[in-house]
């Protein structure tokens, strides 16, 4: 696509449950990054992957946060059992080229999706 | 600790000031990024700087990194309603994902 596309934009959701959020990122693009943006603290990394290697997931907060990239394109994250300090802005982002590259690495994010939890 | 500091937290001029935006670290930076955020809205690249001393403008937005590579500026000349919007400084220190700083919150009043 054009962009990078998430899905939901918003959700509300019960202090519990579980949510799955959509990230379509620009085709042929081989990076793929997940952030998350609370109030007053900036971005935070949460998950990278890189064409066919293990992702790195040291930002991931807990293991109640997993994320899977299928066919090396769409990707979702996945949060269960939310809790409330989960609330957020989660933003994805994409890259032609992954992170080592010279550091000439321009990441293109979605709108975001927010994340709301009761 | 935050590895990219950015000064200040949040800036409120009068439309057609000059403005300056700061981002400092502590380590040498292999790539710094720009990002502007509007409200509901993901990260809009600005400009990328590699080498020390470099500059580089876009329309009234000049970023610079200096020549230790540890701290970039953004100048924003004769600022507009449309300059509006959260600026974010994003970091390069080697083969990890960009690092990002807390953001300034810049509004232009009329």
């Amino acid at each position: 696509g054009a962009g990078v596309s998430q899905s939901p934009s918003n959700k509300v959701t019960e202090k519990g449950k579980d949510v799955e959020l959509r990230c379509d990122p620009i085709s042929g693009h081989t990076a793929l990054y997940w952030y998350r943006q609370s109030l007053g603290q900036g971005l935070e990394f949460l998950i990278y992957f890189q064409g066919n290697s293990a992702p790195d997931k040291s930002g991931l907060p807990s293991d109640r946060f997993s994320a899977e990239r299928t066919g090396g394109s769409v990707s979702t994250l996945t949060i269960q059992r939310t809790q409330q300090e989960d609330s957020a802005v989660y933003l994805c982002a994409s890259s032609l080229v992954g992170q080592g590259a010279g550091g000439a690495n321009v990441l293109t994010f979605g709108a975001g999706s927010r994340l709301t939890v009761l | 600790s935050q590895e990219l500091e950015q000064s200040p937290q949040s800036l409120i001029v009068q439309e057609g000031k000059n403005l300056t935006i700061n981002c400092t670290s502590s380590k040498t930076l292999y790539g710094l990024y720009w990002y502007k955020q509007k409200y509901g809205e993901g990260l809009i690249f600005l400009m990328m700087l590699q080498k020390g001393g470099e500059e580089k403008s876009h329309e009234k937005i000049t970023a610079k990194l200096d020549e230790k590579k540890q701290q970039s500026s953004l100048h924003i000349t004769a600022s507009q309603p449309s300059h509006a919007g959260i600026y974010l400084c994003g970091a390069a220190f080697g083969n990890t994902p960009l690092v990002f700083g807390k953001g300034t919150r810049l509004s232009v009043i009329a």
